[in-house]
């Protein structure tokens, strides 16, 4: 069974400051990767999405990053800022039949950027 | 990019009443929805899969009598939560995968649901 884990599950970082959130599986065998955000008792967002055959993904000032051999993926942003805080939320597909079971959840990282 | 919309955003009911919440693609047909229910501090887990026409997937442990889906048309999937308890007090976030590319899900703004 497909699990998601990701650390830290809680981050406090200064205005400005670069950060990484780390996301780990535990079946390589994987479809794709996607990042989402989710703001406080709101839905998700789709940041962003790796394919199983890429080794990373830019948005901006985000770049998300796909090592599936050891099972990794990191989602980097860059100059943070007030407006990033949120929770980002890691998931897995491992095929492509679009069912839903297929599809795993981390618990979050909970990101505070302070002004 | 495809909208999936949800409503309520937010009920508070008292103890013993049902609450329906509705999921609806608004630019898209989906065949398949998917319900998700998230505590505080925890990821999604998924409860079951909406089916047009037919019965829902139920996952392990969720019980089909007091979480009824009905997903009577290719826009709209509803999730009623009967004979709610303070326990199913919850976060509920539906989604439906695009029409043509499975593998992508959109994701609802969620339902808080609080039951006192």
């Amino acid at each position: 069974k497909q699990e998601v884990t990701q650390i830290p599950a809680a981050l406090s970082v200064p205005e400005g400051e670069n950060l990484v959130l780390n996301c780990s599986f535990t079946d390589s065998a994987i479809y794709n990767l996607q990042w989402f955000r989710q703001d406080p008792g709101k839905g998700l967002t789709s940041l962003l999405l790796i394919q199983s055959s890429q080794r990373e993904q830019t948005s901006g000032r985000l770049n998300a990053s796909l090592d599936k051999s050891s099972g990794r993926s990191t989602l980097y942003i860059a100059a943070s800022q007030p407006g990033d805080s949120a929770t980002y939320l890691c998931a897995v597909r491992l095929g492509t039949s679009g069912s839903a079971r297929q599809l795993t959840f981390g618990s979050g990282t909970q990101l505070t950027v302070l002004p | 990019g495809a909208v999936v919309s949800q409503h309520p955003s937010w009920v508070i009911c008292k103890s013993g009443t049902s609450v329906k919440i509705e999921c609806r693609s608004l630019d898209f047909q989906a065949t398949t929805m998917f319900w998700y229910r998230q505590f505080p501090k925890q990821s999604l887990m998924l409860m079951a899969t909406s089916n047009e026409g037919s019965k829902a997937t139920y996952e392990q442990g969720v019980e089909k009598d007091k979480f009824l889906i009905n997903h009577a048309s290719l826009t709209l999937s509803t999730l009623t939560v009967t004979s709610a308890h303070p326990e199913d007090s919850s976060f509920y976030i539906c989604s439906a995968p695009d029409s043509l590319a499975k593998n992508i899900q959109y994701f609802g703004a969620g339902t808080r649901l609080s039951v006192l």
